[in-house]
């Protein structure tokens, strides 16, 4: 199995540009989580989708972040507009809910905003 | 008070040693328990999974859970310089599919 797979692995961007991070979970599974990571706080949940609906997304910060599953395959984040307070690492992790949720992460996706 | 806690260290112990890394949780209805290793600049990566009280052993790692005391730890025998990485614990709460992480312990091996 590749595992679940991020796109891109590093972002720069400026100021006000959308940027638009990618995730595709491992084949079978049916939940799928979005993290930052930041020095200061650490491993933050952002989202997470169940069978492609959004059951929890009390982590985003502001109205900025938006997330869509359109399929099982597939997940998306997008900043827009992106501010410098935005930068860290962005994971994504997928889970299969009958193998007790263990949770599988991604490689990330650096994102500098300048 | 985070739900979470750990020691962010560093915790450095000699090649050989014994590495006791330590947790603490908030919410008395959590069910399970993660313990992630986390190299610099990689994704986090499962180690060891616990549900019940008591020990759990998996080669050079014992993941040990306290419900009562709320408490959960892992130890690494034969600490290897390999090993030095940051712990993340991770507990998942009653009702969510969603982990609290830690903020993570780094551990030094020293050759």
């Amino acid at each position: 199995d590749a595992g679940v797979i991020q796109s891109p692995r590093h972002e720069v961007t400026e100021m006000g540009q959308e940027v638009t991070l990618r995730c595709k979970p491992i084949s079978g599974h049916n939940s799928l989580f979005w993290y930052r990571q930041t020095m200061m706080r650490g491993l933050e949940l952002l989202i997470y989708f169940n069978n492609n609906v959004p059951i929890d997304d009390s982590g985003m910060p502001e109205d900025r972040f938006s997330a869509k599953m359109p399929n099982a395959s597939f997940s998306t984040l997008k900043i827009q507009p992106s501010e410098p307070r935005d930068s860290a690492v962005y994971f994504c992790a997928s889970s299969l809910t009958r193998t007790k949720n263990i949770q599988y992460f991604g490689a990330g996706t650096r994102l500098s905003v300048l | 008070q985070k739900e979470v806690e750990q020691n962010s260290g560093p915790l450095s112990v000699p090649e050989g040693a014994i590495a006791s890394l330590n947790c603490t949780y908030s919410d008395r209805g959590s069910q399970s328990f993660f313990w992630y290793r986390q190299y610099s600049g990689k994704s986090p990566e499962l180690i060891m999974f616990i549900y019940s009280n008591g020990d759990k052993e998996d080669g050079r790692f014992t993941a040990q859970l306290n419900k009562a005391s709320q408490y959960v730890s892992l130890l690494i025998r034969d600490s290897q310089p390999s090993d030095s990485a940051t712990y993340l614990c991770a507990v998942k709460n009653t009702g969510r599919r969603a982990l609290t992480f830690g903020s993570g312990t780094r551990l030094q091996v020293q050759p």
